[in-house]
């Protein structure tokens, strides 16, 4: 399979631990994107990384989350201190940026992982 | 207020039948619009993506249309089968910068 993989798919745990969701992202895309998605929403950006670079976070990436891409390929998604805010599914995707389609700036063609999905209780 | 407006929040229609889905979204200028399906439980997965450019896309058994001059773009899926229950998502991209503007979805419920 090379497609987006994340792990693991569902992780469940008490309020205050800490949980890390790794991401596979498609091996010659550049550029990961980490977002966060609750029932009935749309996904909401939570950070991107070009390369090893994290070039934003979101406001809502309170400082208990911290992303990493330390080679470049694979990421990790860390929360410390969990609370029950926390729970709800988060999407990993990768493009490979300039994108190949017309239209100045593309951000390229996004492809999602199947998400890794967070209970706190 | 969010930039992309999806409608209707919800539908349920009859297998076989056709149905369209709305997005209003007031991103300017934008580079590209896409639709993706997303199953319960799943990432989502694209279905289509236009350029400013582009009137039309079309996948299979669905068709994509964009108007840029009322900001409005449309998911119409022809002969509905029960495999296309699920949330259908409309993503605007900025012309510059990375950050897509998601839609809230329109979940799809085919009914036998």
């Amino acid at each position: 399979d090379t497609g987006v993989s994340q792990d693991p798919r569902h992780k469940i745990t008490k309020r205050g631990q800490n949980v890390t969701f790794r991401c596979d992202p498609i091996s010659e895309h550049n550029r990961l994107y980490w977002y966060r998605q609750t029932l009935g929403q749309g996904p909401e950006f939570l950070t991107y990384f070009q390369n090893e670079a994290q070039l934003e976070k979101s406001r809502l990436l309170s400082d208990r989350f911290s992303a990493e891409r330390p080679k470049g390929s694979f990421s990790t998604l860390e929360i410390q201190r969990t609370e029950q805010g926390d729970s709800a599914m988060y999407l990993c995707a990768s493009s490979l940026y300039p994108g190949v389609e017309r239209g100045a700036s593309s951000t390229g063609e996004l492809f999602f992982g199947e998400g890794s999905r967070l209970t706190v209780l | 207020k969010n930039q992309v407006e999806q409608s209707p929040q919800s539908l349920i229609i009859l297998e076989g039948k056709n149905c369209t889905l709305q997005c209003n979204y007031t991103v300017s200028p934008f580079s590209n619009l896409r639709w993706y399906k997303q199953d319960t439980g799943r990432g989502p997965v694209s279905l289509t993506i236009m350029t400013f450019s582009e009137n039309t896309k079309s996948n299979g058994r669905y068709t994509a249309t964009l108007d840029a001059d009322t900001k409005q773009s449309s998911l119409h899926i022809t002969a509905s089968q029960l495999s296309d229950s699920a949330s259908y998502i409309c993503v605007v991209s900025p012309r510059s910068g990375y950050a897509l503007n998601f839609g809230k979805g329109t979940s799809l419920l085919v009914t036998p």
